[in-house]
């Protein structure tokens, strides 16, 4: 079940402007996790964010997020042609006794970035 | 480190015949492993969560008997695809985790076309 939704669906920029892709949530998390995966392929962990923290940078990537509004962002700065992919969020949220935690995921948005 | 391996990357098999995916962490020990599928330019779909030694856990509406996982080891589970039908056809994603469940690593997925 996909409790997230990514906005937009798609983004197309060009080369070296940045890329903004939001997410919103519906229910209490622990934890919002983004997660790139290029075309084909299986998804790469870029960033966690955990429910009491507001901001997160990694690299070129700036994570916010907005407990209250039940949102989070995701900032590609300075884009290059290899950011080419879909991003999708995840919310982390303990669905069974102990550790055994799913992933509820969103929509995603297609980035294209082009030379 | 957290690399997941699949295997195989591409399977193309007749309705009717079973197939078997296998997915494996290599460089850590995955108390927990999830399967996804995963429809073109789609979100990824939960199957089922599986703990090393005990039963897999499906999401709802996923066919017990269709879609037989076994998790025998910390490094090792894999899906059966059983008398395979042609809707049965799409991109399948495993990703490991060890306790607690938070960052999940994915492998690269198999590609799944039944004739």
């Amino acid at each position: 079940s996909q409790q997230g939704e990514e906005d937009p669906q798609a983004l197309s920029i060009q080369e070296g402007e940045n890329a903004t892709m939001n997410c919103s949530y519906k229910t209490s998390i622990n934890n919002l996790q983004w997660y790139r995966q290029n075309s084909g392929r299986g998804l790469v962990h870029l960033i966690l964010i955990r429910s009491n923290e507001r901001e997160k940078h990694s690299g070129r990537l700036r994570v916010t997020l907005d407990t209250s509004k039940k949102s989070s962002s995701l900032l590609i700065t300075a884009s290059r042609a290899a950011d080419t992919a879909s991003y999708f969020c995840a919310t982390n949220k303990t669905y069974y006794a102990g550790n055994n935690r799913k992933l509820i995921w969103g929509l995603g948005t297609s980035l294209a970035v082009n030379p | 480190g957290a690399v997941v391996s699949q295997h195989p990357s591409w399977v193309i098999c007749k309705s009717g015949t079973s197939v078997k995916i296998e997915c494996r962490s290599l460089d850590f020990q995955a108390t927990t492993m999830f399967w996804y599928r995963q429809f073109p330019k789609q979100s990824l779909m939960l199957m089922a969560t599986s703990n090393e030694g005990s039963k897999a856990t499906y999401e709802q509406g996923v066919e017990k008997d269709k879609f037989l996982i076994n998790h025998a080891s910390l490094t090792l589970s894999t899906l059966t695809v059983t008398s395979a039908h042609p809707e049965d056809s799409s991109f399948y994603i495993c990703s490991a985790a060890d306790l607690p469940v938070e960052t999940q690593y994915f492998g690269p997925g198999t590609r799944l076309l039944v004739l």
